[in-house]
């Protein structure tokens, strides 16, 4: 069974850090692009950014609201996905999933699976 | 950035209706589009992707079809469990967007 776990998310001030974690189990992890998108309360989902796999050189996309703050990351060895949050705003407080994309074509880059999320709060 | 523009954004229904979702990208994206389902307090699923193609496991009382810029998610006879919010998403170019979503309620 796939899964995917969230963790690291909390309280944090305006202009803050933190860093969000994700771990996989039931798949091949390192053979799938990756994905966080958030949502922030009561509204609708927000694509964040993509991390492709090795043979793409782990190369990245970012939505324009994130780009430059945050950083997605990957550690094939370890299941694991990340997400570094820099310089965070209170627009940015939202519930973070970590998700996985179905195939590395454009017909497939839907993310089939999803974890429970992590609440993210950034506030004073 | 494609942006995609759900109607309605809200629906009253009865459990044994016909449940149409439009959505309606501003450049033409081919055929992929793709759709979700979200309850509360859960993670969005998975329903459709490349317009039509239902996703694993996904009942077939739900259908997909459309291409270029005009979509559409039917629910042939709405099911209690169907009850829901329903969100398109592109996955045709960077970034990839989602509309604002429909929320499927109870009439």
């Amino acid at each position: 069974e796939v899964q995917l776990v969230e963790s690291g998310g909390g309280l944090v001030q305006p202009g803050g850090s933190l860093r969000i974690s994700c771990v996989a189990s039931g798949f091949t992890f390192s053979a799938h692009f990756l994905d966080w998108v958030r949502q922030a309360p009561g509204k609708g989902l927000q694509w964040i950014g993509r991390i492709r796999y090795k043979p793409s050189s782990y190369t990245t996309e970012y939505a324009a609201s994130v780009k430059g703050r945050f950083t997605i990351s990957r550690d094939d060895s370890k299941n694991s996905l990340y997400l570094q949050l820099s310089s965070l705003r209170t627009e940015d407080t939202a519930v973070y999933y970590c998700t996985r994309a179905a195939g590395t074509g454009w017909d497939s880059a839907v993310a089939d699976h999803w974890g429970q999320g992590t609440q993210v709060t950034v506030s004073s | 950035d494609i942006q995609l523009t759900q109607s309605p954004s809200f629906v009253s229904a009865s459990v044994g209706d016909r449940v149409t979702i439009t959505c309606r990208a501003s450049q033409g994206i081919n055929n992929y589009l793709a759709w979700y389902q979200q309850k509360p307090g859960k993670a969005p699923k998975l329903l459709m992707y490349t317009a039509s193609t239902l996703q694993t496991g996904v009942p077939s009382r739900f259908s997909g079809r459309g291409s270029g810029t005009e979509f559409t998610l039917t629910i042939s006879s709405l099911q209690p469990d169907d009850f829901a919010t329903y969100y398109c998403q592109q996955h045709y170019s960077y970034p990839l967007t989602f509309g604002g979503g429909t929320n499927v309620d109870l009439k």
